[in-house]
């Protein structure tokens, strides 16, 4: 059973654009959420990650929310740039000790055109 | 910054070979990992590590052998591969457990014909 969904599989914008991505789950307990971009062919590299119980965090153009009675998280992209083309995967870690699981999801493709 | 390598970055191999990929951390991280990545899929951990001589099992450990030689090194071994195991294969260390931030490979692409 999917624990992590993410939506949209996919999305098309224009540079320069802004975008939102969105990220829900059901994992419990819910300790923390990290967002990672994964180029194409290449590994993932977390953008930020997010622990409190409604959390925000910016990171440049990027910035993200988590509010863990909804179980929900956004990942915001502002003023889109062609580099920002990449899979975006919303991973959420059960626990924050070693016996954790982190619980991934299948990514939102982003495409950002001229 | 963590720097994770594996090798080699493709393979293609006929159904029934024999297949190592190859992972090193130079981190000095405790912790190792083996991931693979489908389509419509989130990664699905195989197997993982905390030390030398160490191994556990993961979510999707069947068909999978693991053997961690050393602190830098792990090895995912595909014995008798078949074409399921065609995937994106992925390596991860960290400092501390399976929470804890973890830092991937550039991925191995596999082909079972």
């Amino acid at each position: 059973k999917t624990q992590v969904e993410q939506s949209p599989q996919s999305l098309v914008v224009r540079q320069g654009e802004n975008c939102v991505l969105q990220c829900n789950y059901s994992v419990t307990p819910d300790n923390h959420l990290r967002w990672f971009k994964q180029d194409t062919g290449k590994g993932l590299v977390s953008l930020t990650v997010l622990v409190d119980q409604k959390d925000k965090t910016s990171n440049g153009r990027y910035s993200a929310t988590l509010d863990k009675d909804a179980k929900h998280s956004t990942l915001h992209i502002t003023a889109t740039l062609l580099d920002d083309t990449a899979t975006y995967i919303c991973v959420v870690g059960d626990r924050g000790s070693a016996l954790g699981r982190l619980h991934f999801g299948a990514g939102t493709q982003l495409i950002v055109i001229p | 910054e963590a720097a994770v390598t594996q090798s080699p970055r493709n393979k293609v191999t006929v159904t029934g070979g024999n297949v190592t990929l190859s992972c090193r951390q130079t981190n000095s991280h405790n912790y190792m990992y083996w991931y693979r990545q489908d389509t419509g899929h989130g990664l699905r951990l195989i197997h993982y590590s905390y030390g030398a001589g160490n191994l556990q099992i993961g979510d999707v450990p069947d068909g999978y052998k693991a053997t961690r030689t050393t602190q830098e090194d792990f090895f995912l071994l595909l014995e008798l591969a078949s074409p399921s195991q065609t995937s994106l294969y992925f390596c991860a260390s960290s400092e501390g457990g399976l929470s804890y931030e973890q830092y991937f490979g550039p991925g191995t692409r596999l082909t079972v014909l």
